[in-house]
C-alpha cells in the first residue's frame, strides 16, 4: 500500500520566490496534518485538517504560509514570499481520526527546503 | 500547558547494552501516548503506543509502560543493534478523543558496533 507521498522531496529557491509543497495522504485518512522540522524548534505542527476542513492553524508561523485541501486526497503548504528561515523539513502525515482517541499519524518522507 | 519532556541525547552506546529514554508529560487526563522513530533521511514512524495507564506498548524489542503515577512513558530495549541508531520522539495526545499530537525534542541515539 502507498504511504504518504509528497512532492518534490527537495527543494532549492531563493528569497521572495514562491514555494509550494503538495501532499498526497493515505487512501481512506479523514486527517491530514503539516510539520516542520528544523535543529532549533524541533517538530512543530503548522495545521491540521479534519474532513477537508481546517480544524487548527495557529501554528501556521505567519500570513506567508498558506494552506489548503481542496479534496480527501491532496493537500498544499504554500509560502509566498519565501525566507531564509524558512528552511526546514516539511512533513505531511495523515490519519483515520474516530471517537475513541488520537489515533496513529502515518508520515510521509518530507521535502527539504532551502531558501537561499 | 500540554507537554512532553524527554531526555537529551545525544545518547551512544555500544552494541548489546541496555537502552532507556526518558520522557515525561503533564498530566492532563489520561492522553494516548506514543514513541515514533525516524531513520535518517525519513518520516516518522510509530514505534508503540499505549492508550490507558498500566498499558505496555511493544514493538521489534522496544517496550514502554504507561505510568500515571509518575506521568511517565519511558522507552526500554534489553539489547540495542546498530540498526537501532535512529532520533526517538515521544509524544502525547492532547486530550481523549483529541487528534493534536504533542511532541517532546527528540532523542538521538548511536549505536557503535
Amino acid at each position: 500500500d502507498a504511504g504518504v507521498i509528497q512532492s518534490p522531496r527537495h527543494e532549492v529557491t531563493e528569497m521572495g520566490q514562491e514555494v509550494t509543497l503538495r501532499c498526497k495522504p493515505i487512501s481512506g485518512h479523514n486527517s491530514l496534518f503539516w510539520y516542520r522540522q528544523t535543529m532549533m524548534r524541533g517538530l512543530e505542527l503548522l495545521i491540521y485538517f479534519n474532513n477537508n476542513v481546517p480544524i487548527d492553524d495557529s501554528g501556521m508561523p505567519e500570513d506567508r504560509f498558506s494552506a489548503k485541501m481542496p479534496n480527501a486526497s491532496f493537500s498544499t503548504l504554500k509560502i509566498q514570499p519565501s525566507e531564509p528561515r524558512d528552511s526546514a523539513v516539511y512533513f505531511c502525515a495523515s490519519s483515520l481520526a474516530h471517537q475513541g482517541g488520537a489515533d496513529t499519524q502515518y508520515f510521509g518522507p518530507g521535502t527539504r527546503l532551502t531558501v537561499l | 500547558g500540554d507537554s512532553v519532556t524527554q531526555m537529551e541525547g545525544p545518547v551512544t552506546l555500544s552494541e548489546e547494552a541496555f537502552l532507556t529514554i526518558n520522557c515525561t508529560y503533564t498530566a492532563t487526563g489520561y492522553p494516548s501516548l506514543f514513541w515514533y522513530v525516524q531513520y535518517p533521511g525519513e518520516g516518522l514512524q510509530l514505534l508503540l503506543k499505549a492508550t490507558k495507564a498500566d498499558d505496555k506498548g511493544s514493538n521489534k524489542g522496544f517496550e514502554a509502560t504507561y505510568r500515571k503515577e509518575t506521568t511517565s512513558f519511558h522507552l526500554e530495549k534489553g539489547s540495542v543493534q546498530v540498526s537501532d541508531s535512529a532520533v526517538y520522539f515521544c509524544a502525547r495526545a492532547l486530550g481523549r478523543g483529541a487528534q493534536k499530537l504533542v511532541f517532546g525534542q527528540g532523542t538521538r541515539l548511536t549505536i557503535n558496533p
